[in-house]
């Protein structure tokens, strides 16, 4: 199984609304990521998790709240988002080793924010 | 800072010519680089990587890239282009700023690769 697999696909949801994101791999991972992608641009880092631990969160806003509560899941908790949030969300794994370690990435869930 | 660059917003070629779309670096050291592909509605796929060895590195789908270190850069290149290669296509540095089992990339503006039949 070398697939990371991201649900839902495809989100609309209201500026009141609580949702979530989830992201799950079973290739024995230990480094996980929330990235952002707006249309024709490239990914844009949030979190890194690494070991279950957050280690990098790149100055986002408390409305998005990530989750890693086991080493094959990763969740990204929703609310009160912002039209300006409306976006491709991609998970992604990689390999404990690190440095030169590719990273793998799911199809993304298309989140729109009315 | 690390950076990468793409010159190229689009890249146009016919099918069965060779391409070849640029990426150029900016890295304090021994550079970590990556080439990812994104077909529409997709997540990105890794297509191939320079750590340290032959400057000429091999991919999938028959891509490959040529590192070069006195113009820094790192150019992805094909012999012969097909239609199904049309997509968007993001090169990448390691950040080195940051080390302990995870990669954090940072992606280049991204180049969009149209093939016409």
């Amino acid at each position: 199984d070398t697939e990371v697999t991201q649900t839902p696909k495809h989100l609309v949801m209201g500026m009141t609304n609580k949702k979530s994101l989830k992201c799950e791999q079973h290739m024995g991972h230990r480094a996980m990521y929330w990235y952002k992608q707006k249309a024709k641009k490239p990914p844009e880092l949030m979190f890194v998790y690494s070991y279950e631990k957050l280690s990098i969160n790149e100055s986002v806003p408390s409305r998005f709240s990530p989750e890693c509560p086991n080493s094959s899941l990763l969740n990204l908790h929703l609310h009160a988002l912002q039209p300006e949030d409306s976006a491709l969300y991609l998970c992604a794994s990689s390999q404990p080793g690190g440095a030169g370690e590719k990273l793998f990435f799911g199809s993304g869930t298309q989140l729109s924010v009315l | 800072a690390q950076s990468v660059a793409q010159p190229e917003d689009q890249v146009n070629v016919a099918e069965g010519n060779p391409l070849t779309v640029k990426c150029t670096y900016s890295v304090s050291g021994n550079p970590y680089l990556f080439w990812y592909v994104q077909y529409p509605n997709r997540g990105l796929q890794f297509l191939l990587k320079y750590i340290t060895g032959d400057n000429l590195v091999k991919g999938s789908y028959g891509f490959e890239a040529e590192f070069n270190k006195s113009q820094t850069s790192f150019h992805l290149k094909k012999p012969s282009a097909l239609v199904s290669d049309s997509a968007l296509y993001f090169c990448a540095v390691r950040d080195r700023m940051f080390s302990g089992g995870y990669n954090k990339l940072i992606f280049g503006a991204g180049t969009r690769l149209a093939v016409h039949p």
